[in-house]
């Protein structure tokens, strides 16, 4: 198999706050793992990409110290959105790849945020 | 650049009604193609996926042929359930693009009893 879990699931925090959503491969190591911002009816937006033990690697137009990803094992990445606003509230959702089967993406079941 | 251009939503069928998303790429070197399911407030799940030219990729009714020669990977079901009704991202994964993949839009289907 091949399992990926998010956790919160959901969560609401005030403006101002900063939030942490984890990412873990249950049943694989996931070598590269990846974070998507979904707005409604639309397409996923690649925010970055991280790899275990080096730092993320961040699409064009992503704050980088806004949205800051922790890849500390081969199985959790972690996505804390700091300073969070309510232009912030949105669906992320995390992927990650098998070293076995690189091109085909795994992913979590998502966190829906909303920052009043 | 990558791209996934697939046909716009909404589709609204009836059920047991066949199904044809359409599904184009552009791409460098010889991408991996796959089409992806997202239900109502979740993720994206698998549905199938081809690495080849002329791979067929199929899993629960569903399926794709990579076509090298139109560039295209449309999704099909010969007989389609209410249980079926989803978003469908087409995607592609190219080793010359750093392991990311490449999503469309996605079509949202609605099948109707």
């Amino acid at each position: 198999g091949a399992v990926v879990s998010q956790h919160p699931s959901r969560v609401i925090c005030k403006s101002g706050t900063s939030v942490k959503i984890e990412c873990r491969s249950l049943d694989f190591q996931a070598t590269t793992m990846f974070w998507y911002r979904q707005f409604p009816k639309q397409s996923l937006m690649l925010m970055a990409t991280s790899n275990e033990g080096s730092k993320a690697t961040y699409e064009q137009g992503v704050e980088k110290d806004k949205f800051l990803i922790n890849h500390a094992s081969l199985t959790l990445s972690t996505l804390t959105v700091t300073s969070a606003h309510p232009e912030d509230s949105s669906f992320y959702i995390c992927s990650a790849e098998k070293g076995t089967d690189p091109d085909t993406q795994y992913f979590g079941p998502g966190t829906r945020l909303t920052v009043l | 650049g990558d791209s996934v251009t697939q046909m716009e939503g909404p589709v609204t069928l009836s059920e047991e009604a066949f199904l044809t998303i359409n599904c184009t790429y552009t791409a460098t070197g010889y991408p991996s193609l796959f089409w992806y399911v997202q239900y109502p407030g979740e993720g994206l799940q698998l549905l199938l996926k081809a690495t080849k030219a002329d791979d067929k990729g199929s899993n629960k009714g569903f399926e794709a042929t990579y076509r090298k020669e139109t560039t295209s990977f449309h999704l099909e079901k010969g007989s389609v359930q209410v249980s079926d009704s989803a978003v469908y991202f087409c995607a592609l994964a190219s080793k010359t693009n750093a392991g990311k993949s490449t999503f469309g839009d996605g079509t949202t289907l609605t099948v109707k009893p």
